[in-house]
């Protein structure tokens, strides 16, 4: 059963770029969407976007700062948010997919983000 | 975008009873393209139905989804103490996709 493995938590500072992995441990995730999801503290779920055969699909929320990227080689996908301010304080997720625009059946354990100067 | 809006917010029910939460959406969901999704504290969510009414692998015939275009439903029959969490529901009509501001559960 494919697990999602995430890297830690980091703490930034305002205006800088956050970059975080997720990689499929026990299977690939040749074949399949990797989405990225946030939840801000005490906040419901908000989709930042999706990549599938190396093309990319997001949310306008995020447009021009996000970048989400996979490596098949190595199974492990990437988001990176750039521009962050405090309001991008967040636990971000990624999760399986069949395409960018579907549900999601696997998910990470998720990486806490904290913005503060 | 399609809006997701989901009531009740709280519900809090006593072990055995069954609880029905709703989705309703903004537009028209076609083909049933929505999901339900079950988060406890701490924990990333998990999938729970897909395509409105079919059961994720590993999921009790106690979860059940129905619905269609504009309304869906997910009800939880015999309601256990781990069934505490907060229900979400997601749709995949459309990007972008969109979630439900979710239903917490209590179980008394």
């Amino acid at each position: 059963q494919v697990q999602l493995v995430q890297s830690g938590a980091e703490v930034k500072k305002p205006g800088s770029s956050v970059k975080v992995s997720c990689k499929a441990s026990g299977g690939t995730f040749s074949g399949y969407a990797i989405s990225w999801v946030r939840q801000a503290p005490g906040q419901g779920l908000e989709w930042m976007g999706g990549n599938i055969f190396g093309s990319a699909n997001y949310a306008q929320k995020f447009q021009g700062r996000v970048t989400i990227t996979a490596d098949e080689s190595t199974n492990t996908g990437y988001m990176e948010l750039g521009g962050l301010r405090s309001e991008d304080t967040a636990i971000y997720y990624c999760a399986r997919a069949a395409y960018d625009i579907d549900y999601m059946d696997v998910w990470g354990k998720g990486t806490t983000v904290i913005v503060s100067s | 975008e399609i809006v997701l809006t989901q009531s009740p917010d709280i519900l809090s029910l006593s072990p055995g009873e069954r609880a029905t939460l709703s989705c309703r959406a903004s537009q028209s969901v076609t083909s049933g393209y929505l999901a339900w999704y079950q988060q406890k504290p701490g924990q990333a969510p998990r999938l729970l139905i897909y395509g409105a009414s079919n059961r994720a692998t590993g999921i009790p015939d106690r979860f059940r989804g129905s619905g269609s275009g504009p309304d869906f439903t997910l009800t939880i029959t015999r309601l256990e103490p781990e069934d505490s969490a907060v229900y979400y529901c997601q749709q995949y009509d459309r990007s972008p996709l969109t979630f439900g501001q979710g239903t917490r559960l209590e179980i008394k």
